[in-house]
């Protein structure tokens, strides 16, 4: 079964501060790794992908398959990137969302 | 165009009772999913429609819960004798074909419910 893990429930930073959020991930074979945001009052929405090795508000996501991990990345956290992001690989065509981690960027 | 859309936004009910919530999936997308989210939970699968083909049913987490697609258009997802339990967030996602892996998924705003 693929499984999928944020540790972090919460994860505080300040404007400017380097942004990591954690998620791993159980599978067997090449995943394909999404992360979804849900800013405050927003609906749910995809951030990025991971096929698509793109970068979108400035965050970025490196599959790393020998540690299992698909952490999110910015290099300079701004106060309008606090949301809660969810990692999500499919199973299939079903997306397996992971706890979610709330990120909040104190001015 | 028009995401899309759940009704109601917000329902409360006693226990016991049924409730049936509403989705409407973007025009055109032919797979729609329903998901749950408890109140400090991540979201949960239920359940996955993909045009004429059976829904994928193995997320629904007791015979007390079902949902029904008409066609490609609309969707129901139904709980009865409801438990305080089911108190949740319910999303409804669309995405065009549901055939390919990872294919993005858009979310309705969700129908809040809480069973009292």
């Amino acid at each position: 079964a693929q499984r999928v893990t944020q540790p972090e429930k919460l994860l505080s930073v300040f404007k400017g501060a380097p942004v990591e959020l954690k998620c791993n991930y159980s599978y067997s074979g090449s995943p394909e790794l999404f992360w979804y945001v849900q800013y405050s009052r927003q609906r749910l929405q995809l951030l990025l992908r991971h096929i698509s090795r793109e970068s979108i508000k400035g965050f970025t996501a490196d599959l790393n398959k020998g540690e299992t991990s698909f952490h999110l990345k910015k290099p300079f956290a701004q106060e309008e990137d606090s949301a809660m992001y969810y990692c999500a690989p499919p199973r299939g065509n079903k997306l397996v969302f992971g706890a979610g981690t709330i990120l909040r960027v104190k001015s | 165009g028009a995401g899309v859309s759940q009704s109601p936004s917000n329902k409360v009910t006693e226990k016991g009772k049924d409730v049936e919530l509403r989705c409407d999936p973007i025009s055109g997308h032919t797979a729609l999913y329903w998901y749950r989210q408890r109140l400090g939970q991540g979201l949960e699968f239920l359940i996955y429609f993909q045009g004429n083909s059976a829904p994928d049913k193995s997320g629904l987490p007791s015979d007390r819960f079902s949902a029904e697609r008409t066609g490609e258009s609309v969707s129901t997802l139904t709980i009865q004798r409801t438990q305080q339990e089911d108190s949740a967030v319910y999303l409804c996602a669309s995405s065009l074909a549901g055939t390919s892996v990872g294919e993005t998924q858009y979310f309705g705003p969700g129908t809040r419910l809480l069973v009292l």
